[in-house]
């Protein structure tokens, strides 16, 4: 399996500031994914974060929004930007595909960033 | 629109007895269903999985079971134990879509009590 962290574990942020969100993999992997849950709803995807390339983004989510990087196979960032108290969410870092195990897995999940705008 | 529907916010059930967790789809293209764990203040954590060529699926005390006509699948942990109190999801892809496209259920808050 792999292990995911993600940095900040938390935060509280104001209105209309920009917060970076990282993702750490202690393994290559195949794919990476941004997920978002806000108080008392599932899970819903934002993006698959493509290295070396634009991520592809999910119906109602932006690029300039939520600008994703994706530099290598262990490693990706996403970032909420000019925030309002709408985004106030778990959000979560995904992967499948241990490149070790040659390709398509289960589906693992980071701890998640907890973040709350004022 | 809510693809993957999980209609108990919750359930409680007596340490030693059998849990039975329910999960309903609406999407025919559905071929991957997973079952996670979630604690509070952590991430989902993998459970258990089934393909949609399968109708059964066991892992220990996690037995998961398809119905593809009824479009129902449920998770039934025996027996439970005081750790499996946690929020599940239920979650499917589509064969259409890529690896990591989920549709999740809402969750069902279980609590084991002694």
């Amino acid at each position: 399996s792999a292990v995911i962290s993600q940095k900040p574990s938390r935060d509280i942020c104001q209105r209309g500031t920009s917060l970076t969100i990282q993702c750490q993999v202690d393994s290559q992997v195949t794919m990476m994914f941004w997920y978002r849950q806000q108080p008392g709803q599932s899970l819903t995807l934002i993006a698959t974060a493509n290295q070396g390339s634009e991520a592809t983004y999910e119906s109602g989510f932006v690029i300039d929004k939520f600008p994703i990087s994706r530099p290598n196979l262990t490693f990706s960032t996403l970032t909420v930007s000019n925030m309002s108290p709408e985004d106030s969410s778990i959000y979560l870092c995904s992967v499948v595909g241990l490149v070790t195990s040659g390709g398509a897995d289960t589906q693992y999940f980071g701890p998640g960033t907890r973040l709350t705008v004022l | 629109d809510q693809q993957v529907k999980q209609n108990s916010p919750s359930l409680s059930v007596q340490e030693g007895r059998i849990s039975i967790l329910n999960c309903d789809y609406t999407n025919s293209m559905f071929d991957y269903f997973l079952w996670y764990k979630k604690y509070p203040a952590e991430g989902p954590t993998f459970l258990i999985s089934i393909s949609s060529i399968k109708d059964k699926n066991e892992d220990g005390r996690f037995t998961v079971f398809l119905n593809k006509s009824a479009k129902h699948l449920s998770l039934h942990i025996v027996p439970s134990q005081p750790g499996d109190s946690a929020v599940y999801f239920c979650a499917a892809r589509a064969r259409t879509d890529s690896w990591g496209k989920l549709q999740f259920g809402a969750g069902t808050q279980v609590v084991v009590t002694p």
